[in-house]
């Protein structure tokens, strides 16, 4: 049971440079989340989904896209990377009821 | 709009005592959940308890208990009888009537425990 999995787990960029972080559950879970975590901060919601085809906005979404064309996969795309992006990023996915919310491992991104 | 607080920057405690973790939170929803995270120096988010708003026992989870005091919007998190591998950054979340796909947590405190 492989739970959430966030690839890559450490990744370095240049200014402006894309990329996508890719999120993937095995557990059929309806929703999904993307969050960062800044030195000092706790998570802030970047994006979140509903359900396949439905996303939506959290607290921090700027320079951010996502999109959810099937159940399972979640990625996250930055289209121009800039220093101030260099975060830890969570995903995580849940039934949507109750306690069961599952994290990722975490993705280590640094923008130079 | 929902909010997390948790004031204490850092606790120190010796092992095997018991230590009390502070949170109060604010919102304006009727039905919510209160969650509380461990993230050790390896960084991944190990859940630890959940209060429901409408769960009339205080939760608990082997050395975990949750102090929810409604009317205070507070749900401190209490560790009994800690252990060295207990010290981490601790995270208190809420997730509000949207949904668990929404949580907002607080900036976290560090626990340190002394052998």
């Amino acid at each position: 049971n492989a739970g959430v999995t966030q690839t890559p787990k450490f990744q370095v960029l240049k200014t402006g440079q894309s990329m996508t972080l890719q999120c993937a559950q095995d557990m059929n879970h309806e929703y999904m989340s993307w969050y960062r975590q800044d030195p000092g901060m706790g998570l802030r919601l970047i994006h979140y989904s509903v359900g396949a085809g439905i996303t939506d906005q959290g607290e921090v979404p700027n320079g951010y896209n996502v999109s959810r064309s099937t159940t399972e996969d979640f990625p996250l795309r930055l289209l121009s990377a800039a220093p101030s992006q260099t975060s830890v990023y969570f995903c995580a996915s849940s039934t949507g009821i109750g306690n069961t919310i599952y994290f990722g491992e975490g993705s280590w991104l640094t923008v130079v | 709009a929902q909010k997390i607080t948790q004031t204490q920057p850092g606790m120190f405690v010796q092992e095997k005592e018991a230590v009390t973790l502070d949170c109060t939170y604010d919102t304006s929803d009727q039905s919510y959940g209160l969650f509380w995270y461990k993230q050790p120096s390896s960084g991944e988010m190990i859940f630890l308890i959940y209060q429901g708003s409408y769960d009339e026992q205080n939760a608990t989870e082997g050395r975990y208990s949750l102090n929810f005091q409604k009317a205070r919007k507070s749900a401190n998190l209490v560790i009994s009888a800690s252990q060295l591998g207990d010290s981490a950054m601790y995270f208190c979340a809420m997730r509000g009537q949207g949904g668990s796909e929404k949580l907002v947590f607080g900036k976290g405190m560090k626990l340190t425990v002394n052998p």
